[in-house]
This record gives C-alpha cells, sequence and structure tokens, in this order.
C-alpha cells in the first residue's frame, strides 16, 4: 500500500484558474519530489524539497511553485492555470542519505486545463 | 553527472515469451540501480533493486534484472511474459553525492500479445 496520497486524483479546470495540487506523505520522509508527465512519456523533475523551508526548482523550468511548511505535506500550485499545463503530476518522497533505496510514488493527479 | 539509457521505446513479445528490457549507466562510484513499472494513470511503482551483492536481482511479479558492472548495464527480464505485464517500465540510478537523488530512464513500453 502506498503510503503517499495525491489529491485530487483527477481535474478539469478552465484557463486563468488558481489551482493546488495536494500531496502528504505518512513515512516520515525527508525528501519529496514533483515530477510532470506527460502520458506514456519521460518524467520532468519540477520541483524538490530537502525538508521543511526548502524548496529547490528541477531540471524541467515550470510556471508552478511548492512550500514545504510541514515534513508530510508537499503541496504544488499554479497561480494561473493554462492548457500548456495539461499534463500528469507525480508526487514522490524519500528518505535521506545512505537509507535512500528509491522513491515512493503517489498515484498522480492528471489535470486538464480547457 | 549519472545518466541512465533505455534503448527501447518499446518492446513487443508474445505471452509465455522471455522479455527482456534494456538499461545501462553511468555514475561515479559505486551504483545503486532501480526499476519502477507504471499502469496507466498510475504513479511508478517499485519492483526491484540492485545495491550490492548477487548480479542476479529478483523483485515484484516475477521479474528479475541482472547487473552487469562491465556492460554497465541493469537489464529487466522475466522468463515468461503475461499480458498482464503490459506496461511502461522506468530504471534509474541514483547519485551517490550528497542528494542521493534518483535519475530515471526514458521509459521503454512493454507490449506482451496474447
Amino acid at each position: 500500500e502506498a503510503d503517499i496520497y495525491q489529491t485530487p486524483r483527477y481535474l478539469v479546470i478552465g484557463t486563468g484558474k488558481k489551482i493546488t495540487l495536494e500531496c502528504s506523505q505518512t513515512m516520515g520522509h525527508d525528501k519529496m519530489y514533483w515530477y510532470q508527465q506527460d502520458p506514456g512519456m519521460e518524467l520532468h523533475l519540477i520541483h524538490y524539497s530537502y525538508g521543511v523551508n526548502s524548496t529547490e526548482k528541477g531540471d524541467l523550468s515550470s510556471e508552478s511553485t511548492v512550500s514545504r511548511i510541514r515534513t508530510e505535506h508537499f503541496p504544488l500550485t499554479l497561480e494561473s492555470a493554462r492548457p500548456s499545463h495539461t499534463s500528469q503530476y507525480l508526487c514522490a518522497s524519500s528518505e535521506y542519505g545512505e537509507n535512500n533505496y528509491g522513491y515512493t510514488f503517489g498515484s498522480g493527479t492528471r489535470l486538464t486545463v480547457v | 553527472a549519472q545518466s541512465v539509457a533505455q534503448p527501447e521505446d518499446q518492446v513487443n513479445v508474445a505471452e509465455g515469451n522471455p522479455l527482456t528490457v534494456k538499461c545501462t549507466y553511468s555514475v561515479s562510484g559505486n551504483p545503486y540501480l532501480f526499476w519502477y513499472v507504471q499502469y496507466p494513470n498510475r504513479g511508478l511503482q517499485f519492483l526491484l533493486k540492485y545495491i550490492t551483492g548477487d548480479n542476479l536481482v529478483k523483485g515484484s511479479y516475477g521479474f528479475e534484472a541482472e547487473f552487469n558492472k562491465s556492460q554497465t548495464s541493469f537489464h529487466l527480464k522475466k522468463p515468461s511474459a503475461l499480458v498482464s505485464d503490459s506496461a511502461l517500465y522506468f530504471c534509474a540510478v541514483r547519485d551517490n553525492g550528497a542528494g542521493n537523488m534518483l535519475t530515471f530512464g526514458g521509459g521503454t513500453r512493454l507490449m506482451v500479445k496474447p
């Protein structure tokens, strides 16, 4: 069973709207990540965090922002959604240090901007 | 910097036949290698990992992977494919620096036909 939860699973929203994609994990992992993935395509890292009050931009430029006020919570916000933001967004977490034996992924949020 | 290559966008195999999904990597230091599977509209699920020890690693759903240091490869294998194995497969290598982040390959779509 996954211990990382993403809501909503599906979202259809109009252009210009502000949206927040939620991601929470119950494993106490320090590190969390957001990936953007078009259907059947490669993963693109857009944000990551090493812990509370730590956020970094990933390899792919994104108009989204993230926050990490609590260890378990890593929401992603789009201030003004555009059709180009239509994609799947995957959240993941991992332990810090030598015990980092991979990531645990959430089920994803499929976003459609119309 | 580390990198992962999955040279095949798609692999087609008949049900009951053996399958191989290829992965090569580049990393400084000891490689920590992973395979993940993604079913439609889902996040990535962990299949198996190589940290150290036996070059043949067994994982979930009957999959195994062979670590070959001289060829810098970590190919995913299964002796007898099932239609339900059809999915997107990602290989990943861990950064041995302070970040311990995973670098993912571009993914390989496995199609198992009845």
